[in-house]
């Protein structure tokens, strides 16, 4: 079992680009959601896929988007980017069927942004 | 508004020497309560869930509680590779929001 999958682990780019980091879940699971971390923090909630669909959100602005794809592998995109939006982006995966549905998530390795 | 809060925020043992950390929180109704342990540069390591008040679980020398208002860590004669930083998080019931809240972590050291 590969685990929760991301890429790429580490991406830098300029203001004002655009970014797209990946994730595909643990073997049966099919919920995926994005965290944002900064340094010295807890990851913060940015949004949750499930059967395609953006089930729940944070609070977080228009210009972060995703993905889900039948596979249920997910994209983040996050547009016009700012120096702020600099921090390790995680995916979590976990079920939404069974006794214990969803109440065990599991996370990636990360993908460390940094916007210059 | 679900909050957690994490303490103390940095602790630094002597290998060998047991310690608490300690995880309160507020939740419209609690799912779960979730232990992470995360290393530098890495993805959070799930370690226990936690369901209701006076549940239990352990992992070698980790050992979580949970009572209505909080949940501690006990680490038992730690060594230096038990250090990492130690993320708690909540879940609210379904039927409301899913995603996890996070607290800040308390950052254990271990020294030889």
């Amino acid at each position: 079992d590969a685990g929760v999958t991301q890429s790429p682990t580490h991406l830098i780019k300029t203001r004002g680009q655009q970014v797209t980091l990946r994730c595909s879940p643990k073997s049966g699971h099919d919920t995926v959601s994005w965290y944002q971390q900064a340094l010295g923090q807890g990851p913060q909630f940015i949004f949750q896929y499930y059967e395609e669909e953006e089930r729940q959100r944070g609070n977080f602005p228009d210009r972060f988007s995703g993905h889900q794809f039948p596979n249920y592998s997910s994209e983040l995109n996050v547009n016009a980017l700012l120096l702020g939006d600099s921090a390790l982006y995680l995916c979590a995966s976990s079920s939404d069927r069974g006794v214990r549905m969803n109440t065990e998530a599991f996370f990636g390795q990360g993908t460390r942004l940094t916007v210059v | 508004e679900d909050q957690v809060t994490q303490s103390p925020e940095a602790l630094r043992l002597q290998e060998g020497e047991s310690s608490s950390l300690n995880c309160s929180y507020t939740v419209s109704g609690l799912r779960g309560l979730f232990w992470y342990r995360q290393d530098p540069g890495k993805g959070p390591e799930f370690l226990f869930t936690l369901y209701s008040a006076g549940e239990e679980k352990e992992k070698e020398r980790l050992k979580a509680t949970l009572t209505k208002k909080e949940s501690f860590l006990h680490i038992t004669a730690p060594k230096p590779e038990d250090s990492a930083t130690y993320l708690c998080a909540v879940q609210p019931r379904p039927g409301s929001a899913r995603q996890l809240t996070f607290g800040s972590g308390t950052q254990l050291t271990v020294l030889p």
